[in-house]
């Protein structure tokens, strides 16, 4: 089955510390992409990749890191410089004709 | 820059009932157009799209026609059910640019 999976699930993580949240698909897509999603708003573009080995800032980079050393793989960092990070985080990736397929989402909360 | 604006919700309607989600842009060249559907503590799968003007995007009873006139893309369904209840986002891409640009996102509720 082609998909897009996200661990963990739940992320728990106290104040000052980095955390990294795993995205994984196997879809053959080369543009991978981070969102955030607070709860009743919309989602807001963390970093984007269209291609291994490079990428760009979203609209809230600060505060996040990604990297991209393999097509399949797209891990975001959340570093203590996050002032909020508490939200619901989700990883997509998507063909050329901009269709973007989401994973499941994690649901980082700092203690 | 490019935008999307949604009706605000929460919408609440009863099972059967028609559903209309409105769904306006502002973007530049010639933009395709989606609505994703989130069901609770779930991601965003995609609904339905349209590329280009006069374009009428539909999945699972779900409608929207592309008007470039009245820069709309409404989301319709004629008999809702228990089912559909889930956020709604329309979102935009512009022409040969693979980024998204979501609107705020409309909560549907049905009840039966």
């Amino acid at each position: 089955d082609g998909g897009i999976t996200q661990s963990p699930k739940y992320l728990f993580r106290k104040e000052g510390q980095n955390v990294t949240l795993s995205c994984e698909q196997n879809l053959n897509h080369d543009a991978m992409y981070w969102y955030r999603q607070d709860p009743g708003q919309g989602l807001r573009l963390i970093y984007y990749s269209q291609i291994v080995n490079d990428f760009q800032k979203g609209d809230i980079a600060e505060g996040y890191s990604v990297s991209r050393e393999k097509k399949e793989s797209f891990p975001l960092t959340v570093t203590s410089a996050q002032k909020n990070p508490t939200a619901f985080y989700l990883c997509a990736s998507s063909t050329r004709l901009a269709v973007q397929y989401f994973g499941p989402g994690t649901r980082l909360t700092v203690l | 820059g490019n935008s999307v604006t949604q009706m605000e919700g929460p919408v609440t309607l009863s099972e059967e009932a028609f559903l209309t989600i409105n769904c306006t842009y502002t973007a530049t060249g010639y933009p395709s157009l989606f609505w994703y559907v989130q069901y609770p503590g779930e991601g965003l799968q995609l609904l339905l799209k349209a590329t280009k003007a006069d374009d009428k995007g539909s999945n699972k009873g779900f409608e929207a026609t592309y008007r470039k006139e009245t820069t709309s893309f409404h989301l319709e369904k004629g008999s809702v059910q228990v089912s559909d209840s889930a956020v709604y986002f329309c979102a935009l891409s512009e022409t040969g640019a693979q980024k998204l640009v979501f609107g705020q996102g409309t909560r549907l509720t049905i009840n039966p």
